[in-house]
């Protein structure tokens, strides 16, 4: 069974680090095709796609993000991170972790619960 | 990046009854569009992808159609589990865009 879970902070304030963790477990990170994804989703919004980090360590960013993004992996190969730099408001959200791979890279096919972070002063 | 536009925007329809929801890309995507579905407070799941091949477990009564820049999303026979709300993705470029989303109800 696939599973994935995000954590984070909760709450933090304008212009610091947002750092975010995916445990995952039921895939392995190193088999050949498999990625995670981190999305991202404003209450009552849609969903944006962040940052995506595949099994051989490539990594790929939203254009619209990427100067502030960092995607990265443990060496376990279980834990996928993301960092956000100089947060704001607007950074907002509930933050998803997902496994993609089997169908396309872009594919998610299973999810996490989801992480709410809020940006406040 | 490629936008993508889904309508209806929220669509209330009576149990039994069959509902679609359409997306359109900004440009063709051939067939790389997959459709999600998010219950009240959940995660999105995946319901269909490459337009039309259902994921496992999904239930008979979705099916996905189209290509080109035109797709929809198919619901025969609506459940009460089927309330949610349904986005649509495309894979086709980088970075992956989704719709803005359909909210379902039950009338």
């Amino acid at each position: 069974q696939v599973t994935l879970k995000e954590s984070g902070p909760g709450m933090l304030q304008p212009s610091k680090t947002l750092s975010l963790t995916c445990s995952f477990s039921g895939f392995s990170l190193s088999t050949s095709g498999m990625v995670v994804s981190w999305i991202r989703q404003p209450s009552g919004k849609s969903l944006e796609w962040l940052a995506a980090i595949d099994w051989d360590g490539d990594k790929y960013y939203n254009p619209s993000l990427k100067s502030r993004l960092t995607v990265s992996k443990d060496t376990s190969n279980t834990q996928v991170f993301l960092k956000i730099t100089s947060v704001d408001i607007a950074d907002t959200a509930t933050y998803y972790c997902a496994r993609s791979g089997p169908f396309s890279r872009d594919v998610m096919d299973a999810w996490g619960q989801g992480a709410s972070v809020t940006v406040s002063s | 990046d490629i936008q993508m536009t889904q309508s209806p925007a929220s669509l209330s329809a009576s149990l039994g009854e069959t509902v679609t929801i359409e997306c359109l890309a900004s440009e063709d995507i051939y067939s790389n569009l997959a459709w999600y579905q998010q219950k009240p407070g959940k995660s999105p799941q995946l319901l269909i992808y490459y337009a039309n091949s259902l994921n496992d477990g999904v239930p008979s009564r979705f099916s996905g159609s189209g290509s080109g820049t035109q797709y929809s999303l198919k619901i025969n026979s609506l459940q009460s589990e089927d309330v949610s709300i349904y986005f649509c993705q495309q894979n086709y470029d980088s970075p992956p865009t989704f719709g803005a989303g359909t909210k379902l109800e039950l009338k």
